[in-house]
């Protein structure tokens, strides 16, 4: 079985600072690794994914994400946030061996301040 | 085209009324999902299908009902709901590949409201 924790459910930021969002997982298979974004009143949005390879993971928007085995971790990084990255941020994970299933954490909402 | 369609965006009904969520994509993508998301909590898996078959169906409870009647389209049928469904609905879907990390592709939701 999987699970994703994002332990941080608020993150407020200035604009133009950098923010990192934190995800750790825990899992006793292989998995591949999700960040998505959720506008108010929208669906999920991907922004990168890490399947292998790299372990630093571009993505949309500015977003670049570290791939860290040994601490279970999938943090998410901005080097300079904008007004309109506020918004809901999913970490999730799903096993390689074909499972159709994805397991989200609870979520950050991240908060630009002007 | 990578985008995936729901209608109706917004729906209020009664506890003894019946209603239908529709969910279309035309990606070629043969696993399609439903989603239930509360306020400020991550999507709830609630149904998937692969190739028009059911594959999960995670206890929901016999007043949401699933329908695939083809690759593009997924129906929840809703009936005697209680005002704790009030929810955000989200529909996904995703390609089926032996590689496996597929991306899901989200639809915007529909927002229920029960009374």
């Amino acid at each position: 079985a999987q699970s994703v924790t994002q332990l941080d459910s608020q993150v407020p930021v200035f604009e133009e600072a950098p923010v990192e969002l934190r995800c750790n997982y825990s899992s006793s298979v292989s998995v591949y690794l999700f960040w998505y974004v959720q506008y108010p009143n929208q669906g999920l949005q991907l922004l990168l994914k890490y399947l292998s390879g790299s372990t630093l993971v571009k993505g949309i928007n500015g977003f670049e994400a570290e791939f860290n085995k040994s601490q279970t971790s999938f943090h998410l990084r901005k080097p300079s946030v904008h007004i309109s990255d506020t918004a809901e941020y999913f970490c999730a994970v799903t096993g390689t061996s074909g499972t159709y299933k994805y397991i989200f954490g609870t979520g950050t909402r991240l908060k630009v301040l002007a | 085209d990578t985008e995936v369609t729901q209608t109706p965006k917004h729906l209020v009904m009664g506890m003894t009324n019946k209603k239908s969520l529709k969910c279309e994509q035309h990606m070629g993508h043969r696993a399609m999902y439903w989603y239930k998301q509360k306020a400020k909590k991550p999507p709830e898996l609630m149904f998937v299908y692969s190739y028009e078959k059911l594959s999960i169906n995670e206890s929901v409870p016999s007043r949401f009902s699933p329908e695939c009647p083809n690759s593009s389209l997924l129906n929840l049928h809703l009936h005697a709901l209680q005002p704790e469904d009030s929810a955000l609905y989200l529909c996904a879907s995703r390609p089926l590949t032996s590689g496996g990390g597929e991306t899901q592709y989200f639809g915007p939701g529909t927002r229920l409201l029960v009374l």
